[in-house]
């Protein structure tokens, strides 16, 4: 049982280029999201996903596209890279239906955009 | 709307001496609490949560944190800080009443625990 899963670790990005950040999971958790974390501000939340075929803006969502084809998987992809969106992101899940149900992350992603 | 507020962003304690790290919530309903650690360069781990019931939490390394529903407020805490304690916590909240947004949770900017010899 691997939890939950990022790739890449580490990625540095030049303006205007796209990419793909992976995240999956292995404990057949319904809700999928995705969070950056800023010096100062905590994490919010781009997107969340409560189902395969299934996916909702957070707080954060502009320049950010997700899909869910899977129950396990949950990319974000990041369509014309720009400085602002330099950060740390974050994959969680969690069962759905319970408010006390626990999230876990994954070990994030390091994202720089030149 | 749900927030957190954690009032200090940087918490100093002596190993040994006991520690609290501060945090208080707006949520509508009952509130569901969590705590998580990040250590340096990792992600957020599951310290504890309140649900429902007792009002001392007790979780993972030795931390508990108190609920008090009157002062809105769930703040971590443990007897004898640990070297190894240092890190940035953070504190969330969830309400009861679940949205389209199903299991959103609300973070805390986050306070970082320097604990030192």
């Amino acid at each position: 049982n691997a939890g939950v899963t990022q790739t890449p670790k580490f990625q540095v990005l030049k303006t205007g280029q796209s990419m793909t950040l992976q995240c999956a999971q292995d404990m057949n958790h319904e809700y999928m999201s995705w969070y950056r974390q800023d010096p100062g501000m905590g994490l919010r939340l781009i997107h969340y996903s409560v189902g395969a075929g299934i996916t909702d803006q957070g707080e954060v969502p502009n320049g950010y596209n997700v899909s869910r084809s899977t129950t396990e998987d949950f990319p974000l992809r990041l369509l014309s890279a720009a400085p602002s969106q330099t950060s740390v992101y974050f994959c969680a899940s969690s069962l759905l239906g319970d408010p006390g149900d626990t999230q876990y992350f994954g070990p994030g992603t390091r994202l720089t955009v030149l | 709307a749900q927030s957190v507020a954690q009032p200090e962003d940087q918490v100093n304690v002596a190993e040994g001496n006991p520690l609290t790290v501060k945090c208080t919530y707006s949520v509508s309903g009952n509130p569901y609490l969590f705590w998580y650690v990040q250590y340096p360069n990792r992600g957020l781990q599951f310290l504890l949560k309140y649900i429902t019931g007792d009002n001392l939490v007790k979780g993972s390394y030795g931390f508990e944190a108190e609920f008090n529903k009157s002062q809105t407020s769930f703040h971590l805490k443990k007897p004898s800080a640990l070297v190894s304690d240092s890190a940035l916590y953070f504190c969330a909240v969830r309400g009861y009443i679940l949205t389209g947004g199903g299991n959103k949770l609300t973070f805390g900017t986050g306070t970082q625990l320097k604990v030192e010899l």
